[in-house]
């Protein structure tokens, strides 16, 4: 069966730090896999999608980064935390069906001080 | 880009009675999908239920169903004897059948259950 992991769980960090989330995919092979940022009491905001290796699409301007270096390996990157950063961040996977739903990763929680 | 909206910031429902999640999205398309993703508190985001637009046959899963109007854009989410376990943040999504890969999340309602 599929599983998706995602760590750090919890992460506290400085204003101006760098930032790398990972989210890593097992039992499937060239997922879809997305970044998402959820705020305190608002929906899904998508931050990154990947088709493959390589392979990044943005959804909107920021701070930060993506990269797919592994087929099921996904990392959101930032050089330069803000305070605008904290939130919720969750790592998604699917087939790229579109009759397929997405799972969902356990999540990220980022506090920048 | 499509828009997905929850009206509904929060809602009630007493135990074992029924309560009804709106949703409405806004598309040109006529080939999507719609899903209900429930988010307890632990956060794990997680299937409720799906629907094709091509299904004129509203879908069930066990005590949830929808109410899918195409015409209105109406997607509704049904909770019937509502159980503690019921108790989370609901999101309505919407994914084109044709262009892209992204899912379109509404803001959700957080649905509390009152024993």
């Amino acid at each position: 069966s599929q599983t998706i992991h995602q760590w750090p769980a919890t992460l506290v960090q400085p204003v101006g730090s760098p930032l790398s989330l990972e989210c890593t995919v097992e039992g499937t092979s060239n997922p879809n896999l997305y970044w998402y940022r959820q705020a305190a009491g608002r929906g899904l905001q998508l931050l990154f999608y990947s088709v493959g290796i390589g392979q990044i699409s943005s959804e909107v301007p920021q701070n930060l980064s993506a990269s797919r270096p592994q087929d099921r390996q996904f990392i959101l990157s930032s050089k330069k935390l803000l305070l605008s950063d904290s939130g919720f961040y969750l790592c998604a996977w699917d087939q790229g069906r579109r009759t397929n739903e997405q799972f969902f990763g356990p999540g990220t929680r980022l506090t920048v001080l | 880009a499509q828009t997905v909206t929850q009206s509904q910031p929060e809602m009630s429902v007493q135990e074992a009675e029924t309560v009804t999640l709106s949703c409405t999205y806004d598309t040109s398309e006529s080939d999507y999908y719609l899903f209900w993703y429930k988010q307890p508190p632990s956060r794990q985001m997680i299937l409720v239920i799906r629907q094709e637009a091509y299904k004129q046959q509203n879908a069930t899963e066990n005590r949830f169903s929808v109410n899918f109007q195409k015409a209105a854009k109406s997607f509704s989410l049904k909770i019937s004897d509502s159980q503690l376990g019921d108790a989370a943040m609901y999101f309505c999504a919407y994914r084109s059948g044709n262009t892209g890969n992204q899912f379109y999340f509404g803001t959700g309602t957080s649905l509390t259950v009152i024993p």
